[in-house]
């Protein structure tokens, strides 16, 4: 069964700072997609990025990077230079091809405090 | 131009009532999802429709009945409302496939009294 941990519940730095979130995912599949969603104080769930298994290439988009490792099971999410409006909920999710559910992690609570 | 809409963006409401949530797309999107979020964020897929047929129900109660009039809308009835159901439920919409991404609904924050 496909199994995703964020084992940081909450992570709180101040402006400027670098910061990682920490995913970690279990699948059978050797086929199968890793997404990351942001969900700030407003509620909304805001599609970040998205992944295949087949393609390990870290991706960096302005201030955000993927670091994804396939050897370790790991799609790490790293904000370079943080900013308060980077306080938000943050997601991972894993779907497999196998399979139709899209299955989150815990999430992890972010706050940049100014 | 709102890709997925719900209706209503808050819900209270005392046990034992019924209630419905409403879901609309404009993305032309074949297959649609309601999931659910608890107090603690963990969100938890309930049902997924792909062009008006249920490919998902997980075990929710039978109290908890989606339907899908065409492959744009997506509701959510809720019978004989518990304390338990509150919750905020999102509607999201995808093309069909696990690699696209889900687009999400605003969420409808859903508090049994």
């Amino acid at each position: 069964a496909q199994k995703v941990t964020q084992a940081q519940t909450e992570i709180s730095v101040v402006e400027k700072e670098d910061v990682t979130l920490d995913c970690v995912y279990e699948t059978r599949d050797t086929t199968y997609y890793l997404f990351w969603y942001k969900q700030p104080p407003s509620g909304e769930l805001v599609f970040l990025i998205r992944r295949n298994s087949f393609d390990e290439q870290n991706e960096i988009s302005g201030r955000y990077s993927w670091n994804f490792q396939k050897s370790t099971s790991s799609f790490n999410f790293t904000i370079t230079a943080s900013q308060v409006v980077d306080s938000a909920v943050y997601f991972c999710a894993l779907r497999e091809t196998s399979g139709s559910r899209l299955t989150f992690g815990e999430g992890t609570q972010l706050t940049v405090n100014p | 131009d709102t890709a997925v809409s719900q209706t209503p963006k808050y819900l209270v409401t005392q046990m034992g009532n019924d209630k419905s949530i409403k879901c609309e797309q404009n993305l032309g999107h074949d297959t649609m999802y309601w999931y659910k979020q608890d107090s603690k964020k963990f969100l938890k897929i309930m049902f997924s429709y792909n062009n008006k047929e249920l490919i998902i129900n997980e075990t929710v109660p039978n109290r908890f009945s989606p339907k899908s009039p065409d492959k744009a809308h997506l509701n959510l009835h809720i019978n004989s409302l518990e304390l338990g159901d509150s919750a905020v439920y999102f509607c999201a919409s995808s093309q069909e496939g696990p690699f696209y991404e889900q687009y999400f609904g605003p969420g409808t924050r859903l508090t049994v009294t």
